[in-house]
């Protein structure tokens, strides 16, 4: 059975220093992997992700992640962290094998503070 | 702009009447999908539409039920809403064939209030 895991409910970093964000994942296979940002009362927007290829992603926003084969991981980072990068980031992972599923991480709320 | 519409934004409806929530997409994606969310919590899958195929997740209440007449258009229709239901619901979108598993897209979400 898929699934992810974000250890930290919450991440709190000062403006400009930078952020890490962290994702495990187990899944039978090759993983799908995804990172997705959340604003109040909003939907969820996608920001990158890793299919294949290069282990370090780059995305929306500035943000990047590296996959991490051996350790399972794909941990979310942005090397200078803006106050408008306060909001709710979910890991998401899908096996190949499961076409049209992705299973989310319980969500790590992200606070900067200026 | 190629996107997932939610209308409404915000429903409030009364214990134990029916509501319809709607989605729709320009993005001609084949997957349709509906979500739960509650307070900040991950999205719960309640169901989706691979084309025309209906898939509902096991744990999802018979009091859910949804309908996609066209490839745009996809319904959330809640028979007798109770006071757990209330929630934000998410549509998302996804192209998937038998080589691409792209990421989803997700609407703006409608914030369901039952009174």
């Amino acid at each position: 059975a898929q699934s992810v895991a974000q250890p930290e409910d919450q991440v709190n970093v000062a403006e400009g220093n930078p952020l890490t964000v962290k994702c495990t994942y187990s899944v039978s296979g090759n993983p799908y992997l995804f990172w997705y940002v959340q604003y109040p009362n909003r939907g969820l927007q996608f920001l990158l992700k890793y299919i294949t290829g290069d282990n370090l992603v780059k995305g929306s926003y500035g943000f990047e992640a590296e996959f991490n084969k051996s350790q399972t991981s794909f941990h979310l980072k942005k090397p200078s962290a803006l106050v408008s990068d306060s909001a709710l980031y979910f890991c998401a992972v899908r096996a190949y094998s499961s076409a049209s599923k992705i299973i989310f991480g319980s969500g790590t709320r992200l606070s900067i503070r200026p | 702009d190629a996107m997932v519409i939610q209308n409404p934004r915000y429903q409030v409806t009364q214990f134990g009447k029916p509501v319809t929530l709607s989605c729709s997409q320009t993005l001609n994606h084949n997957v349709m999908y509906w979500y739960q969310q509650k307070s900040s919590q991950a999205p719960k899958l309640l169901f989706h539409y691979y084309d025309k195929d209906f898939n509902n997740e096991a744990d999802t209440p018979d009091n859910f039920q949804s309908r996609r007449p066209n490839t745009s258009f996809c319904f959330l229709d809640i028979r007798s809403p109770g006071l757990g239901d209330a929630a934000m619901y998410l549509c998302a979108t996804s192209r998937v064939t038998s080589g691409r598993r792209d990421e989803q897209f997700f609407g703006p979400g409608t914030r369901l209030t039952v009174l």
